[in-house]
């Protein structure tokens, strides 16, 4: 089964507007972290958020805000504002207590912003 | 920029060859982690060395091996490579008090003829 889960293969979102890319992850373990990264076309990755699954609140950082919903095992990303710069890839992912810290990814988010 | 760098930033090589990929990690960071960006199978973690030592271990061929060494830099050895081989690699290291960013490099990208 798939650990993290990106339904949206590609969205658009106009400028200045909020977009939410979508995540949903499984696991049995009771402590893990959850991540996005942003990848431009350069390639690069660029980390953006992180959120424990023990903190209460949920995570923000900048335009980025993590919408954390743990019964539903979901952690959306909410880009707030759009900017033509954040036209990239988005990844989320997931770290798992008994997984050492290595990252599961999901396959990513094509995300346009549009003038 | 990360902190993280990674040589070659491109490779370009024949099926059947060896190759060697080099990371270090930012200053400071004790763990290194490799991974595979590959179109059919997206990004997938390889190996994780800490302090010199294995950590952890996914989805890596026996055909790749990996170390850490004492100046905490990494190399990732890919032989008899394939086609399939060619993708993105790329290193990411973590803070030694466990700290949630992974930070990745540039990567390095590797296209196998």
């Amino acid at each position: 089964a798939q650990k993290i889960t990106q339904t949206q293969p590609g969205m658009f979102v106009q400028e200045k507007e909020a977009v939410t890319l979508d995540c949903t992850y499984d696991t049995s373990d009771p402590s893990y972290g959850l991540f996005w990264y942003k990848q431009p076309s350069s390639g690069e990755m660029i980390f953006l958020i992180y959120q424990g699954s023990y903190d209460q609140q949920n995570a923000t950082e900048g335009r980025y805000s993590l919408n954390f919903q743990k019964a539903r095992k979901s952690a959306n990303l909410v880009i707030s504002a759009s900017q033509l710069g954040d036209s990239a890839m988005y990844f989320c992912a997931m770290r798992e207590g008994g997984g050492g810290n290595k990252l599961t990814f999901g396959t990513g988010t094509q995300l346009k912003v549009e003038l | 920029d990360s902190g993280v760098t990674q040589t070659p930033k491109h490779l370009i090589t024949a099926t059947g060859q060896r190759v060697t990929l080099r990371c270090s990690p930012r200053s400071g960071d004790l763990s290194v982690y490799w991974y595979q960006q590959s179109l059919d199978q997206g990004l997938q973690f390889l190996i994780q060395y800490y302090n010199g030592e294995e950590r952890a271990k996914g989805n890596i061929l026996e055909r790749f091996s990996a170390q850490q060494f004492p100046d905490l830099h990494s190399e990732l050895n890919l032989s008899s490579l394939e086609l399939g081989d060619s993708a993105l690699y790329f290193c990411a290291s973590s803070p030694p008090q466990g700290g949630n960013e992974q930070y990745f490099g540039p990567g390095t990208r590797l296209t196998v003829t």
